[in-house]
């Protein structure tokens, strides 16, 4: 069974840089995608960024050039790091991981369009002098 | 970017009712939609990704329907842990993005 687990700083400082780490227990990651995904306080859910199975990544636009993701193979986990972080940054963060494509009846579904069936419990970080 | 609505943004319920949730997307998606449900202080669960496939172990009170830009979530028969806040989300293009939620709270 996997699960997810999601770590690093709760407390940030404005313009210092977020990182994060998702371990990722009971199975490999080399040959899913998977995502970051936040939530304000009381708001709702914005996607990130993914990392494919390629190792490759691609992320919102809306957080610029702020965002990196990479994947460590051997230690099994995911990494995400925000820089410039301002208040607006402080959020629950979550890893999670997307449905893995399949087939059926004659079609098949990659990954990619696909939802995120495996979540980290997710991780508060504030972001605060 | 894909604008995703939900209506409505919330409602009340008894225990064993029958409960619809519309998603409107401001685009053709195909059926690249998913839906989730959120407890508080919880991760959200995927319920049905693929606009009708539910999850594996999800009850079967939950159903989804709807392709193109028009999507439902259906819960028949209200149980007391599906009082929590429930996203759409659209997997067609990126960035991925999700409706507002809608919550539904005992009447």
């Amino acid at each position: 069974q996997v699960q997810l687990q999601e770590s690093g700083p709760g407390l940030v400082k404005p313009s210092e840089t977020l990182s994060l780490t998702c371990s990722v227990s009971g199975g490999s990651i080399s040959n899913y995608y998977w995502s970051w995904i936040r939530q304000p306080p009381g708001k709702g859910l914005e996607w990130i960024g993914m990392i494919f199975n390629s190792g490759s990544t691609n992320h919102n636009p809306s957080f610029n050039s702020r965002i990196i993701m990479s994947r460590d193979t051997s230690k099994k986990q995911l990494s995400l790091r925000l820089t410039s972080v301002t208040a607006a940054d402080t959020a629950v963060y979550y890893c999670a991981r997307k449905v893995p494509g399949y087939c059926s009846g004659g079609n098949c579904y990659s990954s990619l369009y696909l939802g995120f069936d495996i979540w980290g419990q997710g991780i508060m970080v504030t972001v605060s002098p | 970017d894909i604008q995703m609505t939900q209506s409505p943004s919330s409602l009340s319920a008894s225990v064993g009712d029958r409960v619809t949730i519309t998603c409107r997307s401001s685009q053709n998606i195909n059926n690249y939609l998913s839906w989730y449900r959120q407890k508080p202080g919880k991760a959200p669960e995927l319920l049905i990704y693929a606009a009708s496939t539910l999850q594996s172990g999800v009850p079967s009170r939950f159903t989804g329907n709807g392709s193109g830009a028009d999507f439902i979530l259906t819960i028949s028969g209200l149980q007391p842990e599906d009082f929590a806040t429930y996203y759409c989300q659209q997997s067609y293009s990126s960035p991925r993005t999700f409706g507002q939620g809608t919550k539904v709270e005992t009447k």
